[in-house]
């Protein structure tokens, strides 16, 4: 079964800093990936998806993602945090076979944006 | 498209009495997942349907829970009787599948249930 391993479950970063967030996957094919953010009080989000072709991908509001199969990683950047930005990212890994249909979701990251 | 609408938003109810909480997926979907978050636990799978027919509900945590997709349009999260521990904001999702791809879960809003 695949599994998410959001390693940093609060981070802070400054206005205007840059942001990585970390994702670790465990699925022995190759992983359909997204990211998904929460503001307080919101449903969840898509941000960006990967499924197969170039490695690095583009989502919205400024984010990107690079799939790193070696170290079978998916972290989610962005190169100037806006206060905006501040709410709770979940990266889910989604699988074929039995699990067809279903993601499974890491336990997310806090970003807290200081001024 | 109106997206995943949920209903309702808030809901307060005394220990003992029964809930039901109702989605809409976006019209088209195949797949409609019903998740559980709470601060200690996360977010957790409770129940999933494909064509309106139940997959995986392994994540339901009592049989006090009860879930059903009478129509593509439509589905029900049913908790009766209703106790504290079930406090918590429950999702709704769907999502395509085309093939071996899943093109991602559409999330409605959430219904934000409070059992006193």
């Amino acid at each position: 079964a695949q599994s998410v391993t959001q390693p940093d479950i609060h981070i802070t970063v400054s206005e205007g800093a840059s942001l990585e967030l970390r994702c670790n996957y465990s699925y022995g094919a190759t992983p359909y990936l997204f990211w998904y953010v929460q503001s307080p009080g919101q449903g969840l989000q898509l941000l960006l998806k990967y499924f197969s072709g170039d490695t690095l991908v583009q989502g919205i509001k400024g984010f990107e993602a690079e799939f790193k199969r070696s170290q079978s990683s998916f972290n989610l950047r962005k190169p100037s945090v806006h206060w905006s930005d501040a709410a709770e990212y979940f990266c889910a890994v989604g699988a074929d076979g039995t699990s067809y249909g279903k993601l499974t979701f890491g336990q997310g990251t806090i970003l807290t944006v200081h001024p | 498209d109106a997206g995943v609408i949920q209903s309702p938003r808030h809901e307060v109810t005394e220990m003992g009495q029964e809930v039901t909480l109702r989605c809409k997926p976006i019209s088209g979907h195949d797949y409609l997942f019903w998740y559980r978050q709470t601060m200690m636990r996360g977010l957790e799978l409770l129940i999933y349907f494909n064509n309106n027919v139940p997959i995986d509900d392994s994540g339901m945590p009592e049989d006090r829970f009860s879930a059903k997709m009478p129509n593509a349009s439509f589905s029900t999260l049913k908790i009766q009787p209703s106790e504290p521990r079930d406090s918590a904001v429950y999702f709704c999702a769907s999502s395509l599948a085309q093939g071996a791809r899943v093109y991602g879960y559409t999330f409605g809003s959430g219904t934000r249930l409070t059992v006193v």
